[in-house]
């Protein structure tokens, strides 16, 4: 089976502190994994996506996250987090035996405090 | 600019009846996708499309139906038989539908339906 787990439902920073949201996988295959960001009341927007290449990935407005095959573990970080950060995050897992199905964490929360 | 354009932003219901969302893209997509987005759940995805006139049903698919007539559009019908309808909904297209494809889903702004 194929599943993703987002380990915390809220997280909360200071502004210009470092950013970490953790998400692990169970794939039986090699997934495409991708973070997708969204603002109130707005669609989706694709941060970065993971898709057997180089293991750290850099996306848009600051963000990257690792692929750890061994931990199953495809966290999502930023260096200094900025107010307009502030957003829902989601991780999510393609492929294998869900085909061409997305499957989504239930989502995390970050709050940016000034 | 291209991208995926759903309306209306708000949507109202009266118990009974049935209503259409509508979902277009210009961003010559073959794959689209309607997902419902309810808090805490992530989202789920309701049906999907891989090409014209061709579509499958996703992982909640009762109470729902959708056309493919066109290769922009992808109308979500929310019917009568859908007993808890209120939700957030997102439309998705991709370039490639393929299984093993790493193309990204590019998102609409969603509409929300609300019963009155």
């Amino acid at each position: 089976a194929q599943s993703v787990t987002q380990l915390d439902s809220h997280v909360s920073v200071s502004e210009g502190t470092p950013v970490l949201l953790r998400c692990n996988y169970s794939s039986s295959y090699s997934p495409s994994l991708f973070w997708y960001v969204q603002h109130p009341n707005k669609g989706l927007q694709l941060l970065l996506k993971y898709t057997s290449a180089a293991t750290l990935v850099k996306g848009i407005n600051g963000f990257e996250a690792e692929f750890k095959k061994s931990e199953t573990s495809f966290h999502l970080t930023k260096p200094s987090a900025h107010m307009s950060d502030a957003a829902e995050y989601f991780c999510v897992v393609r492929g294998g035996e869900y085909g061409n199905k997305l499957v989504f964490g239930a989502g995390t929360i970050l709050r940016v405090k000034s | 600019d291209g991208g995926i354009t759903q309306s209306p932003k708000y949507l109202f219901r009266k118990e009974g009846q049935n209503v259409t969302l509508s979902c277009e893209q210009n961003l010559n997509h073959d794959a689209m996708y309607w997902y419902r987005q309810d808090p805490g759940q992530g989202l789920r995805l309701i049906y999907y499309s891989q090409i014209v006139n061709d579509f499958q049903k996703g992982d909640i698919a009762e109470g729902y139906s959708v056309s493919r007539e066109k290769k922009e559009s992808f109308p979500l019908t929310v019917t009568s038989a859908q007993k808890n309808p209120t939700a957030f909904y997102l439309c998705a297209s991709s370039k490639d539908p393929g299984a093993y494809s790493n193309q990204p889903q590019h998102f609409g702004d969603g509409t929300r339906l609300s019963i009155l």
